[in-house]
Order: structure tokens, then sequence, then C-alpha cells
């Protein structure tokens, strides 16, 4: 079946250490787009990207990296510089770019701090 | 910074009750108006996504309105049944640079007691 897979489903961090969630689509969706909720908020932008080797920074992307090497791939790695981790992930992607496009949701990541 | 307001923040209906509620949004610079539903344990689902001033969308036993001029959009469902329980989202497209982003509203969370 068609859809998002997002890896792994739980992970933990150390202090100072890098971790790098996966995001793989197998929709064959342009664009592709990572959301962090944390609780009593809505979904905020970390990063975006239209296109392959191509990506933007969303609204709350300080601390965040992503790549686009591959179509149907798109990990976010969150740095010993976002001082504040803990969250729930999630990926998503629309079939073009343009926010008239439906987007896709994975089932989540959710980090925390050891 | 972009404001999307949903009301109320949770909700609480007898199975065969109708409901609704409201998704606020700029009214400014609009391309589109998304509604998700986001069941436990499992990814947000896009239920419609409008674009035009009174437009009108249904899915089965759930419909959404949508007046781009004084930003407000509804969704109803007509009989709720024990699995309409779930977040309902709604995120706003804007028409500016970006415009692949979108803004999501905290959520209105339905449970629908048997």
């Amino acid at each position: 079946d068609g859809g998002i897979t997002q890896s792994p489903k739980y992970l933990f961090r150390k202090e100072g250490q890098n971790v790098t969630l996966s995001c793989e689509q197998n929709l064959n969706h342009d664009a592709m787009y990572w959301y962090r909720q944390d609780p009593g908020q809505g979904l905020r932008l970390i990063y975006y990207s239209q296109i392959v080797n191509d990506f933007q920074k969303g609204d709350i992307a300080e601390g965040y990296s992503v790549s686009r090497e591959k179509k149907e791939s798109f990990p976010l790695t969150v740095t010993s510089a976002q001082k504040n981790p803990t969250a729930f992930y999630l990926c998503a992607s629309s079939i073009f770019r343009g926010s008239n496009q439906p987007q896709h949701f994975g089932d989540g990541t959710r980090l925390s701090i050891l | 910074i972009l404001n999307v307001e949903q009301s109320p923040q949770s909700l609480h209906v007898q199975e065969g009750d109708s409901t609704n509620f409201t998704c606020s949004f700029p009214s400014s610079n609009f391309y589109a108006l998304h509604w998700y539903r986001w069941e436990t344990a499992k990814s947000p689902e896009a239920l419609f996504v409008m674009t035009l001033n009174g437009d009108e969308k249904k899915k089965g036993r759930i419909s959404a309105t949508l007046n781009t001029k004084e930003g407000y959009s509804y969704l109803y469902i007509k009989g709720s049944q024990p699995e309409d329980s779930a977040t309902y989202l709604c995120a706003f497209g804007g028409a500016q640079g970006g415009s692949e982003k979108l803004v999501f509203g905290k959520g209105t969370k339905l449970t629908v007691n048997p």
C-alpha cells in the first residue's frame, strides 16, 4: 500500500547528541514536510521541501537540519543545538507544492530526552 | 504570525447527536482551508480542502462550509457515531510567499459517547 513511513516510533536522545528521524514515502509526491507537536499547541512547521535537492525553513527551523537527496526520503536531524527537542514529530507529503494540496501524514515519532 | 483558532477545544456528545465546530483564520491573503481528522494512535487524515468563498463539501455524515470574507469555516457532523471520536484539525494556507505552508489550529477534540 502507498503511504508514508516514519521510523522509529519512539526515540531517546542523550544530551549533546544528534539524532535523525526517518521519513519515507512511496506516493511519488513532490513535496514533503516536517511538523512538530507540543502539548496544547497546533502542528508547527519545521522544514519543507518542494522538490529533490531543495528545502526551505519553516517557522521553527532552529536546531534542526534536513536533506532531500531522493524524492521518497526526507530525513530530519535534531541537533544538539535544539534545546527543547522533546516532542511528537510528524512527516507529511503532498503530490504537488501549494497550500491547496491535501497533505498525507505518517504515524509520527515521539522523541524524548534521557 | 498568522493565527488560526478552533473552538471549542473539546466536545462531548451522545451517539446520534449532531454537532459542529468552528475554525477562524485571517480573511486576507487566503488561498486554501484544510480540515483533517486525527484519531488516537493513527495519522491525520485529510477530510476537505476548500478554496472558494461559499464552498460546501460533504463526505458521508461530515460536511464543511467556508466563508473567506469573514474568515471562518464550520465542520458539521450529522448523527455522531463513536467512530467519529477524534481530534479535528483545520489549517490555513495563505497566498503570499511561501504559499506551500499551512498554519494549523490546535484542534477540536470530539468524544462521542455510545
